[in-house]
């Protein structure tokens, strides 16, 4: 069964870089069925996409993002993270990392996400 | 910029039918752009209901179903129940991105 585990820092000052990493248990980062991905939900409002890496390491970023937004995927240790700069207390969120399964479209063309981690919550604040 | 929009809020008796639709901005949903729906409780993580229209993912009970109506996705919900009570987020793939709606606080009562 695929498990995902976001772990992040919690609290992160304004200006600073957040910095958010899932490990995966249950399926392989290095996989090309697949693709890994950020969500996030700030308090009390609804849920936007952040991003989507590949195994390859291509990247698909929310263009409203796209300037700040940095993922990566650690094979090693079978993990993907996030990184956000110049956070502000409006980047104050839950975190959730997601599998994405294309189906048979085309690169980030359709598909759905079949699995979410519990997701954590990251502050910006001084 | 287009926005994904879906109804804020929506209100069953339980047993009952509601249709919860997902529409776009500007233009119309169809099947191309995948659109797939998740149910959250407060608290929660998102759980995947229903992709590519009308698939139910592993689990999902059939009185949960999926639909273009006109020009709108849809989501059904047939014999509403209690614990149906959550809000439901709607996905489009617009080709540069990936869109959610604003999502739909479902009320059993």
């Amino acid at each position: 069964q695929l498990q995902l585990q976001e772990s992040g820092p919690g609290l992160v000052k304004p200006s600073e870089t957040l910095s958010v990493t899932c490990t995966v248990s249950g399926d392989s980062v290095s996989t090309t069925e697949y693709y890994w991905g950020w969500i996030r939900q700030p308090p009390g409002k609804g849920l936007e996409w952040i991003g989507n890496i590949y195994s390859s390491g291509s990247t698909y970023y929310n263009s409203s993002l796209k300037s700040r937004v940095s993922m990566s995927v650690d094979t090693s240790r079978n993990q993907f993270s996030l990184k956000l700069s110049s956070v502000t207390a409006a980047d104050t969120a839950v975190y959730y990392c997601a599998r994405l399964d294309p189906l048979w479209f085309g690169e980030l063309e359709g598909g759905y996400f079949d699995y979410w981690g519990q997701g954590t919550l990251v502050t910006v604040s001084s | 910029q287009t926005v994904v929009t879906q109804e804020p809020s929506f209100s069953v008796s339980p047993g009952g039918t509601v249709t919860l639709t997902c529409g776009l901005s500007s233009g119309s949903v169809s099947t191309s752009y995948s659109p797939s729906w998740y149910q959250q409780t407060p608290g929660q993580a998102p759980r995947t209901l229903i992709y590519n229209t009308n698939t139910r993912s592993s689990g999902v009970p059939d009185r949960f179903s999926g639909s273009i109506l006109g020009n709108k996705a849809a989501l059904t919900i047939t014999g509403a129940q209690a614990d149906d009570e959550s809000d439901y987020y709607c996905v489009l793939f617009m080709g540069s991105g990936i869109l959610f709606g604003g999502g739909t606080k479902l009320t059993v009562l």
